[in-house]
This record gives structure tokens, sequence and C-alpha cells, in this order.
């Protein structure tokens, strides 16, 4: 089972550059997530979803953009790169609000380092 | 609830010895808590979950207890062992959907 995917696994940008950091899932679930995560630091909510064609910011929406046109897919654009978005980006989905019996699901992560 | 900027706190035990790891929450409104692992270059993992009207929950090796009037999780890890070696994070999620990490702690397990 592919679960929750991530492309690309890592990437170098230089300052001002753009990206679309991709995140894909096969399990049908409404819910999707987007956090970042610093060297040595927890996970801070970017952006979530709750349903295709609905997003709303998370702890930390400065400089991203998400979109969630299906349900499969919610992908984080960065449109200036900064050297403060050096991170490990994860994505996450669930079926539904994460409460008993609904998991999250966390994708591999994608390593950014912006130059 | 997580200082900006501060790095995660260390845990080493002795293998065989019993773990503790705590978080404080800061939303009196979460009504649902959550413990991850995370293993070096991977993304969360489930562990154990407990819901805002109990105060303990136990798993295999695992217990976790919740103390709303303090805003206090913790989780209780029996007989650690090496590949007990991990980040653990608290999270917590409310009404709106959010699903929030709290700071995590890293524990070393010494064989």
């Amino acid at each position: 089972n592919a679960g929750v995917t991530q492309t690309p696994k890592f990437r170098i940008l230089k300052i001002g550059q753009s990206m679309t950091l991709q995140c894909t899932q096969d399990m049908n679930h409404n819910y999707m997530y987007w956090y970042r995560q610093d060297p040595g630091m927890g996970l801070k909510l970017i952006y979530y979803s709750v349903g295709a064609g609905i997003t709303d910011k998370g702890e930390v929406p400065n400089g991203y953009n998400v979109s969630r046109s299906t349900t499969e897919d919610f992908p984080l654009r960065l449109e200036l790169a900064a050297p403060s978005q050096t991170s490990v980006y994860f994505c996450a989905s669930s079926y539904s609000q994460v409460l008993m019996n609904t998991e999250a699901f966390f994708g591999q992560g994608t390593r950014l380092t912006v130059v | 609830g997580e200082s900006v900027g501060l790095h995660l706190p260390t845990l080493s035990v002795q293998e065989g010895d019993n773990s503790i790891i705590n978080c404080a929450y800061s939303n009196s409104a979460s009504d649902y808590f959550i413990w991850y692992k995370q293993e070096s270059g991977k993304g969360p993992q489930f562990i154990i979950d407990i819901r805002s009207n109990m105060d303990k929950r136990q798993g295999q090796r695992v217990t976790v207890l919740l103390n709303k009037t303090v805003k206090h999780l913790s989780l209780q890890i029996a007989a650690t062992q090496p590949g007990d070696s991990a980040v653990y994070f608290c999270a917590e999620t409310n009404q709106g959907g959010k699903l929030i990490f709290g700071q995590g702690t890293e524990l070393s397990v010494k064989p």
C-alpha cells in the first residue's frame, strides 16, 4: 500500500526560486496536513485541509500556499524561497478529524535546503 | 506549549528501565491527544492516544496519563528497549480539525 507519498525526497533551491512540494494519498482521506520540522525541533503546522476545495492556515503559513483540487493531492507551493524555509516538510492525512480510531498517517518527508 | 527556538530535551535511560516522557499542552479546548514516535529520517508514527474525558489509557508496554487540571500529558514506556530510541511527540486536536504538535523529547536507551 502506498499510503502518503511525498516528492521529491530532497531538493536544493536558490534564494528567490519557487517550487512545489507534492503530496498524494491513496486512502481516500478527507483531511490533509503540511508540517515543517526544523533540525532538532518539533513539527509546526503550515496549512491543512478538511476536504477538496477547502484549505486553512496553520501555525506558520507565511511564505507558503496550498491548494486542494482533488481528494488525493495537497501540493505545497513556495513562491520566493528564503533560507528560513530550509527544513524537512512532512505531509499527513487522516480520514476525518484525528480522534479515537481515526489515525493520521505521515509521508517520509521532503528535505529542502535554500541557499 | 512549545517555546520557539528551544531544541528538544533529551532523556537517557538504561535498557530495561521504565521511561517517562512529559508534555505540556496549551489549548484547554483540545479533546483528543496522541503520542507519536519519530525515528531518524522518518515521519511520525502513532503510538497511543487518549480522549479528554479519560485519565489513563494503556497499550502494550506504553501508558498515557492525562491531567487536564494542569494541562499535562505523560507517556510511560515499560522495560525500555534499544528500539525505543527515538524522538517522542505529543499532539492535540480539537473540533477545528487542526492537529498540533507539542515539544518533543529525544529518548536515548543505553544497552
